[in-house]
């Protein structure tokens, strides 16, 4: 149990696009996700959490208008990253946590973007 | 300020006990501290958690001190497969805490 699925796995996309990464928990309920990117070699950074109906909460330095989350449901979370560059090329992983409390994460495949 | 301080990596052969310690020196009372594997361009995965003494499951221990301010993983006889990225983290044992990622441990295993 407890299975996060990420859509896609890799994209590739031209520079001024926006792409749209989708997080499912697929046999659970999550009140909460959390959006992270990771640099090559580099460790995980949290982007924002996300609340499911409510705005997401962002880290500093993470641009809300460039990264556009939306938690409409308790199984779905989606990352948008709008008029994306080459700079932004990088993995993105979400997390859920079960909304009966208990605290471990648990993690998506991760999604390969990859902006020419 | 880190919370979290780790080996950049570690080498080891098949068939060794591999022990990665983390210092976490300002370890708060309701932290618990959480151990995740990472390989190449996949998520983490979740190997243990533990708030005292010692834990074990099918695939690791996880020895923590009366003071907390470090953890050991203890992987007994670790193959080829368990060349990863070993993140230790500690955060408040509550639904919807984020978690902060430190550097991690590299460990690479050889035949």
């Amino acid at each position: 149990g407890a299975v996060v699925s990420q859509h896609p796995s890799r994209v590739i996309c031209k520079s001024g696009t926006s792409v749209k990464i989708e997080c499912r928990s697929l046999d659970f309920q999550a009140t909460t996700m959390f959006w992270y990117r990771q640099f090559p070699k580099q460790s995980l950074m949290l982007m924002a959490t996300s609340n499911e109906g409510s705005k997401a909460t962002y880290e500093q330095g993470v641009e809300k208008d460039k990264f556009l989350i939306n938690h409409a449901s308790l199984t779905l979370s989606t990352l948008t990253v709008t008029s994306a560059h080459p700079e932004d090329s990088s993995f993105y992983i979400c997390s859920a946590t079960l909304s009966s409390g208990e605290s471990e994460q648990f993690f998506g495949p991760g999604t390969r973007l990859t902006v020419l | 300020l880190a919370k979290t301080t780790q080996p950049i990596s570690m080498d080891s052969y098949e068939g060794q006990e591999v022990n990665i310690t983390c210092s976490h020196n300002n370890i708060a009372t309701n932290d618990y501290i959480t151990w995740y594997q990472q390989f190449p361009s996949q998520g983490p995965r979740f190997i243990i958690q533990g708030y005292k003494t010692k834990v074990t499951n099918e695939v690791a221990s996880l020895f923590i001190p009366a003071d907390r301010k470090s953890s050991t993983l203890s992987l007994p006889r670790v193959s080829l497969s368990d060349t990863a990225v070993y993140y230790c983290l500690v955060a408040d044992n509550n639904a919807g805490n984020m978690l902060t990622f430190g550097g991690g441990t590299r460990l690479m295993v050889k035949p």
